[in-house]
């Protein structure tokens, strides 16, 4: 059965100091991971999509990373704006469903 | 461009009535997703489709009905609601192997 885990559930971090978010999955055969930010009250909103091991991806203080039976979400020096929920999804090659995990709540305190 | 439209944004819902969720998209994409999202749960697959004509089932599909007649709109149908459907629904479209775009969501009670 396809699953996906993220870890862990919530993170509170003080401005500047950086960590990662953890996203493990079990899927018979990745066609893509995909990283999301999601605001309170708001849909999810697309950051990355990773296809193979060993890709990165970057985008401003966060960086992704894919092995094939996780992905990590970096953030380096994270500011308050960074305060969101971060969900991980992955699409398996034999079908057209994408499975989420239950998210990791990032708070950055000033 | 809108991207991913959803109406209503909230609604409140007596138990046994029935509604539709609307989702419409204007970027000619095949693939479109209902999701539903409770506290603590993420987002769980309610239906799905892959083209006009062509809908099926995800995880939790009780409760719910689909129809796909345009590549533009992809409703959600809830007939005799049911405490249980009080949740968060998000609609979204994806290109296939690309990002996929959320609506903003649809807030609904059932009580």
């Amino acid at each position: 059965e396809d699953q996906v885990t993220q870890s862990p559930e919530a993170l509170r971090l003080q401005e500047g100091e950086s960590s990662s978010l953890n996203c493990s999955y079990t899927v018979s055969g990745l066609r893509g991971l995909f990283w999301y930010r999601q605001d309170p009250g708001k849909g999810p909103e697309f950051l990355f999509t990773l296809y193979s091991a060993g890709e990165e991806k970057e985008k401003e203080r966060l960086k992704a990373t894919l092995t094939k039976k996780e992905s990590f979400l970096h953030i380096t020096a994270p500011k308050p704006e960074d305060s969101a929920t971060y969900l991980c999804a992955v699409q398996a090659r034999t079908g057209n469903q994408f499975y989420f995990g239950t998210g990791t709540s990032l708070t950055v305190i000033p | 461009n809108a991207g991913v439209t959803q109406t209503p944004k909230f609604r409140i819902l007596k138990i046994g009535q029935s509604m539709t969720l609307q989702c419409a998209q204007d970027m000619n994409h095949n693939y479109m997703y209902w999701y539903r999202q409770d506290p603590g749960m993420g987002l769980k697959l309610i239906y799905y489709s892959v083209g006009a004509g062509i809908t099926d089932k995800g995880e939790v599909p009780n409760g719910y009905n689909v129809s796909r007649s345009t590549t533009e709109d992809f409703p959600l149908r809830l007939e005799l609601a049911a405490p249980s459907q009080t949740s968060v629904y998000f609609c979204a479209s994806i290109d296939m192997n690309t990002e996929a775009f959320f609506g903003q969501g649809t807030r609904l009670t059932v009580v």
